[in-house]
């Protein structure tokens, strides 16, 4: 089975440039996460998609983040512009119901760098 | 809000030691309790989960946990590390409130010597 594949691996940009992100879940899961990791820190949890709705954005920074989830598949999320405090890995997660709660299966992160 | 606490932000330890990392957590209610695990260059993955019955919860590749209400304390275990444990360990709650989302502690990262 084919785990949760992202890209790019590593993004680095200069400020007030923009980037974006893509994420392919695992097949048949229908809740899809992306989270940012800061050096050092756990995963934040920026949005969760159930297929193709974005059920809780609340802590996603919406006047440079952005994201979606079209056909409940596939999803890409944004920033723009950067800023130098966006340096960070974010990464996608998704899970199914069949699934247990908490039970989630990463890809390996995009590392972005923002000079 | 919640949170997860972590205490040692790296251990490095030889093989054959006994490995215990601490995670407390500040939820007072139901919960339910995981530790992810991320290998060098690899995504993170479950290592243990804990939802009910048995406090003592045992997870892949020899590693077990123990929630202890009492001290809001869910410590991951190994009696004997071994080189291919050197990871980076995370500590995660969830809990209904927060609508099921994972609150994640920082992390420990354990270097085995060899």
């Amino acid at each position: 089975e084919a785990g949760v594949v992202q890209s790019p691996r590593y993004k680095i940009i200069e400020k007030k440039q923009p980037v974006a992100f893509w994420c392919n879940p695992i097949s048949g899961h229908n809740t899809l996460y992306w989270y940012r990791q800061n050096l050092g820190q756990g995963p934040e949890l920026l949005i969760r998609y159930e297929n193709e709705e974005a059920v809780d954005d609340s802590q996603l920074p919406k006047d440079r983040f952005s994201a979606e989830r079209l056909k409940g598949v596939d999803s890409t999320l944004k920033i723009q512009p950067a800023e130098l405090g966006d340096s960070a890995v974010y990464l996608c997660a998704s899970t199914s119901d069949l699934a247990g709660v908490g039970e989630l299966f990463f890809g390996e992160g995009s590392r972005l760098t923002v000079l | 809000a919640q949170s997860v606490s972590q205490h040692n932000h790296h251990v490095i330890l030889s093989e054959a030691a006994s490995l215990e990392l601490g995670c407390n957590y500040s939820y007072g209610g139901t919960v339910n309790l995981f530790w992810y695990v991320q290998y060098p260059g690899q995504h993170l993955q479950l290592l243990l989960k804990y939802f009910s019955g048995d406090p003592l919860v045992k997870g892949i590749k020899g590693f077990e946990a123990e929630f202890i209400k009492s001290k809001f304390s869910f410590n991951l275990r190994k009696p004997s590390v071994q080189w291919s444990d050197t990871a980076e360990y995370f500590c995660a709650v969830c809990e209904p409130d927060s609508n099921y989302q994972l609150i994640w502690g920082a992390g420990t990262k354990l270097i085995i010597k060899p």
